[in-house]
């Protein structure tokens, strides 16, 4: 299945507990920070971005921190459910819309 | 924002031969960028598409494997050329407005080489 071979860090919760995904980042010249959900078989879906100059932006269950000083990026999910299952990137990016992507992370909520 | 359908959305080839992908977006943007996603792993961009004039390619990747076009602001083309099986990946078409954050991205194309 679209499991095997994949060699990306994982992670596994029970459904409604709360999600930390982490991420580092190597470019300091990003503009802005983007977090993604790929399920399998589908392109990248965007959740929630934040700006450079930010270091927290919540949207709806999502919540986004940044740290540049640590160069630390991380997602957190509240109650956490099974459709949240998917892979997880973090990337950043210019005002030209192109991206460095991190190295992903796996989660998996259990129900 | 953008919907966006690429084709094919997966094929097997016979080592040596090239596949061209097709990008079609349903609104004019101002970037499009071709990204691959090797097994269990991460995006690698590829190169931006340009309009009308030839695509800037990332380090690693080269026009005469790579050949890109764009001939307006809605469709772009990606060739993988003389093809072998370490060139078996998703590759995957984004857009984005200058100036904003968000890129879309279509659902990929699935290349299997044998």
């Amino acid at each position: 299945g679209e499991s095997v071979g994949l060699h990306l860090p994982t992670l596994s919760v029970q459904e409604g507990d709360n999600s930390i995904i982490n991420c580092a980042y190597s470019n300091s010249a990003s503009d802005y920070f983007i977090w993604y959900k790929q399920e399998s078989g589908k392109g990248p879906q965007f959740i929630i971005d934040i700006r450079s100059n930010m270091d927290k932006r919540q949207g709806q269950r999502v919540t986004v921190l940044l740290n540049k000083t640590v160069k630390h990026l991380s997602l957190q999910i509240a109650a956490t459910q099974p459709g949240d299952s998917a892979v997880y990137f973090c990337a950043g990016g210019t005002s030209y819309g192109k991206l460095t992507f991190g190295q992903g992370t796996i989660l998996t909520v259990h129900p | 924002s953008a919907v966006i359908s690429q084709k094919p959305s997966r094929d097997i080839c016979q080592r040596g031969t090239s596949l061209t992908i097709q990008c079609q977006v349903d609104s004019q943007v101002t970037m499009m960028f071709w990204y691959r996603q090797q097994p269990g792993q991460s995006l690698t961009l590829i190169a931006t598409a340009n309009q009308g004039s030839e695509a800037t390619y990332e380090s690693g990747f080269v026009i005469d494997k790579f050949p890109i076009s764009r001939p307006n602001l809605t469709f772009s083309t990606l060739t993988v050329s003389n093809m072998s099986p370490e060139d078996s990946s998703i590759y995957l078409c984004s857009v984005a407005f200058f100036g904003g954050t968000e890129a879309f991205f279509g659902q990929g194309t699935r290349l299997t080489v044998v």
